[in-house]
């Protein structure tokens, strides 16, 4: 198994720029997670889907994040448009619940830096 | 969601026995506790789960007593690759809250 596949792994664009993160989760993984990591926050969650649906977004930051889950296969997280605050690393993360235990496997993230 | 509570940062040398202690007093009744260890550059992993008293995998020891309000994570001989920083949660309802961690230096 490949595990969660991210792209790209670093990104560098300029303020006011649309940025697209890309996840590939688990096969047969059900949850997928979308969190931001910085040095002030730590690792916080964004969103997540069960089924290809969004369960909670209450940790998205603003209206200019989006994530969407067209199918079991394939994420993405879009902001737009992009601010130097939101440099951080964006990881995903998917599992298969199994009975009450709860753990995730992530993926190496995405280093976007906003200039 | 269980709020967690764990020292910021850790000082071991190699081949010590290193016990990081986590506090979850509102844990919930179903919710169990889980460890995970994150690299720099890398994403987190997870390391251990319990639910109750004590549970041993290849990597660490996790300590649960009877009234769960806390659980230490043991790491045995450590080495300098288990520098990193490790989160405590208290997870349940499939929603994870990961706290700054505890970062563990391992000296030579």
């Amino acid at each position: 198994d490949a595990g969660v596949i991210q792209s790209p792994r670093h990104e560098v664009t300029e303020m006011g720029q649309e940025v697209t993160l890309r996840c590939k989760p688990i096969s047969g993984h059900d949850y997928l997670f979308w969190y931001r990591q910085t040095m002030m926050r730590g690792l916080e969650l964004l969103i997540y889907f069960n089924n290809n649906v969004p369960i909670d977004d209450s940790g998205m930051p603003e209206d200019r994040f989006s994530a969407k889950m067209p199918n079991a296969s394939f994420s993405t997280l879009k902001i737009q448009p992009s601010e130097p605050r939101d440099s951080a690393v964006y990881f995903c993360a998917s599992n298969n619940i199994a009975g009450g235990s709860v753990w995730q496997f992530f993926g190496p993230g995405t280093r976007l830096t906003v200039l | 969601l269980a709020k967690t509570t764990q020292p910021i940062s850790m000082d071991s040398y190699e081949g010590q026995e290193v016990n990081i202690t986590c506090s979850h007093n509102n844990i919930a009744t179903n919710d169990y506790i889980t460890w995970y260890q994150q690299f720099p550059s890398q994403g987190p992993r997870f390391i251990i789960q319990g639910y109750k008293t004590k549970v041993t995998n290849e990597v660490a020891s996790l300590f649960i007593p009877a009234d769960r309000k806390s659980s230490t994570l043991s790491l045995p001989r450590v080495s300098l690759s288990d520098t990193a920083v490790y989160y405590c949660l208290g997870a349940g309802s499939y929603q994870l809250t990961f706290g700054k961690g505890t970062k563990l230096s391992v000296i030579p």
